[in-house]
């Protein structure tokens, strides 16, 4: 109930292409969806995150899809750079409930080709 | 600057000994968390901290002990009772622990066995 299942493990992509990231969760009670980005040797840094009483939301190059019914959501990187190549991990939490702590996936290694 | 600094960024552990990483945040952040990465296996929870002089364990919190003195500093100690103590080590910072506030996160240190 309380994972949140993330795919692929990891991902190549060619340099203009689109990377796509899913994350299927369990727990009806989550409300809070962030990506995290992380490059290595560094800690994870917030890329975007969604709410579940929307279905898309977009910030440049990046787009969370959110679907409530199938409790999944994703992440688009449009026009993928080498600069995006990163380890990214999705995660949820329920704020209002009893626990505020993040459930993070296993975290998927996206390498962009120039 | 405002963030999480953590310290050492490597660290080594000889056989029996406790070793203590340090973790100071000048976000003015009431909560506060550590979390061990292994290879494929994301982000999980060992201690967090919602308030000074309050603290709770996570999901893995056998072999480690923490404190919570002061608002900015969240000190983590891998006891010699972790039997697998090598991961890195990432400390997280947020506003309120009940709040869809995004976590910071530091740089991390690195474990590695002598």
């Amino acid at each position: 109930q309380q994972q949140v299942k993330q795919s692929p493990q990891s991902l190549i992509v060619q340099k203009g292409g689109i990377s796509i990231i899913n994350c299927a969760y369990e727990n009806t009670a989550f409300d809070y969806f962030p990506w995290y980005q992380q490059f290595p040797g560094k800690g994870p840094a917030l890329l975007i995150a969604i709410r579940p009483d929307v279905s898309e939301k977009k910030e440049g190059r990046f787009t969370i899809s959110f679907n409530k019914s199938a409790k999944q959501f994703s992440l688009h990187i449009m026009d993928s750079q080498p600069g995006d190549s990163a380890t990214y991990f999705c995660a949820a939490s329920n704020y209002g409930g009893s626990q505020g702590n993040l459930i993070f996936g296993k975290g998927t290694k996206l390498s962009v080709k120039p | 600057d405002g963030g999480i600094t953590q310290s050492p960024k490597y660290l080594f552990r000889k056989e029996g000994q406790n070793v203590t990483l340090s973790c100071e945040q000048n976000l003015n952040h009431d909560a506060m968390y550590w979390y061990r990465q292994d290879p494929g296996q994301g982000l999980r929870l060992i201690y967090y901290s919602q308030i000074v002089n309050d603290f709770q364990k996570g999901d893995i919190a056998e072999g480690y002990s923490v404190s919570r003195e002061k608002k900015e500093s969240f000190p983590l100690t891998v006891t010699s009772a972790q039997k697998n103590p090598t991961a890195f080590y990432l400390c997280a910072s947020k506003g309120q622990l009940y709040s869809n506030q995004p976590q910071h996160f530091g740089d991390g240190t690195r474990l590695s066995i002598l």
